[in-house]
């Protein structure tokens, strides 16, 4: 089994649905974040959480909204959202968000696309 | 603010043609640069990670470089295989936590 797995895979929602992404990561890890990733855009950083509390929000619009019930698994609650958030959105998992040389370790990601 | 700069946006090599990639960098208080390889549709896989200049790591062909500014990704002999994006990231204290920030990635395309 994968380390970091991500459910569903491909999305399609309209602007007044609410959708939830889910992740879930077997590697034993304390830290889990959320990235979206948009095409000639870098990874942005939108949410990171350290023992199941939030320690980074990267100014998201609160039309995203994070879950974190325990150390392996994150959720990304979406609502109201805009054709603009389409895109790949990325969950990894890093031993501590803390420590130095936190390597992180990702999700194949959901590709989500917004009517 | 920490800035990641990576060039060429895409490059295209004959198999076996060897090449550079390139990342600068911009941080205050580096703690540790990473590569990663990204094939289409999936998410970054870690390849390597350097934390001091002057240090190397070595993948079968891949070989990571760092110095103070920058860091290079060498392909020796490159297979069709090794066409993906590669994506180069820092890692710096931000308040309680380490961030990390990625560079835009450079689309690797080898041709049999």
């Amino acid at each position: 089994e994968t380390g970091v797995t991500q459910t569903p895979r491909h999305l399609v929602m309209g602007m007044t649905n609410k959708k939830s992404l889910k992740c879930e990561q077997h590697l034993g890890h304390n830290a889990m974040y959320w990235y979206k990733q948009s095409a000639k855009k870098p990874l942005e950083l939108m949410f990171v959480y350290s023992l199941e509390e939030r320690v980074e929000n990267n100014s998201v619009p609160s039309r995203f909204s994070p879950e974190c019930p325990n150390s392996s698994h994150l959720f990304l609650h979406l609502h109201t959202l805009q054709p603009e958030d389409s895109a790949l959105y990325l969950c990894a998992s890093s031993q501590s968000d803390r420590l130095a040389k936190n390597i992180q370790y990702f999700g194949a990601g959901t590709r989500l696309s917004v009517l | 603010e920490d800035q990641v700069t990576q060039s060429p946006e895409a490059l295209r090599l004959q198999e076996g043609e060897s090449s550079s990639l390139n990342c600068s960098y911009t941080v205050s208080g580096l703690r540790g640069l990473f590569w990663y390889r990204q094939d289409p549709g999936k998410g970054p896989e870690f390849l390597f990670t350097l934390y001091s200049a002057g240090e190397e790591k070595e993948k079968e062909r891949l070989k990571a470089t760092l110095t103070k500014k920058e860091s290079f990704l060498h392909i020796t002999a490159p297979k069709p295989e090794d066409s993906a994006t590669y994506l180069c990231a820092v890692q710096a204290r931000s308040g309680g936590y380490q961030k990390v920030t990625f560079g835009i990635g450079t689309k690797l395309q080898v041709i049999p």
